[in-house]
């Protein structure tokens, strides 16, 4: 079975602190992407990484940085957590440069900042 | 820029009623297209996908869903609704160019069954 797999499922974390999320992937896939969901928002794409050290921001980056240093895993770190950020947060991967493959996506992990 | 909206953020079904989940996309080149589930505190499941072929596509648990070029839609259908179909529904686009490809998703569409 493919499999991505996010550390933590629920979080709560302190206003200011950094927080990381970590994912990895056991598929071999050269991209891999954090999204953010929210009711009514549907998921919003914070940054995606098309291959190890690469990054792009997504749609809604900002307070948000990642970290690609295997092929296997992808960290979202928020580098000083506010009360907005509160969300669950998904990853997923995928092939590269194949539009018509599916993401396959880890179970989310609920952040909760207070 | 590829999107895809999705009309209805609720949809209500009786339990063996049929299901319909509106799903409209814009895209400027052959576009390909995704539904996925989220059951309660889980991650997105693939249901079904369109690339290229024939425009009907099977998918799993029995939902299925129809590439409209002329109406620019891919609405999800399922003929009788069970209780275990109660979930979040999202409709997604590939947008492809540059280094990478990545899903763009519709709002979602909550579905509830009532027996």
């Amino acid at each position: 079975d493919v499999k991505v797999t996010q550390s933590s499922r629920y979080l709560v974390k302190r206003t200011g602190e950094k927080v990381f999320l970590e994912c990895v992937q056991d598929m071999d896939h050269e991209n891999m992407f954090w999204y953010r969901q929210d009711p009514g928002l549907g998921l919003r794409l914070i940054y995606f990484s098309y291959d190890v050290k690469m990054k792009e921001k997504g749609d809604i980056p900002e307070g948000y940085s990642v970290s690609r240093e295997k092929k296997e895993r992808f960290s979202l770190i928020l580098e000083s957590a506010s009360t907005n950020q509160t969300s669950m947060y998904l990853c997923a991967s995928s092939f590269r440069g194949q539009y018509h493959t599916e993401a396959f996506f880890g179970q989310g992990t609920r952040l909760t900042v207070v | 820029a590829q999107s895809v909206t999705q009309l209805g953020s609720h949809v209500s079904v009786s339990e063996g009623a049929l299901v319909l989940l509106r799903c409209n996309y814009s895209s400027s080149v052959p576009p390909y297209l995704f539904w996925y589930v989220q059951y309660p505190n889980q991650g997105l499941q693939l249901l079904l996908k369109y690339t290229t072929g024939a425009t009907l596509v099977k998918g799993i648990n029995g939902f299925e869903a129809e590439f409209k070029k002329s109406e620019t839609s891919f609405h999800l259908t399922k003929p009788s609704a069970h209780m275990s179909d109660a979930a979040e529904y999202f409709c997604a686009v590939s947008e492809g160019g540059g280094a990478t490809n990545k899903l763009i998703f519709g709002t979602g569409t909550l579905l509830a069954v009532q027996p």
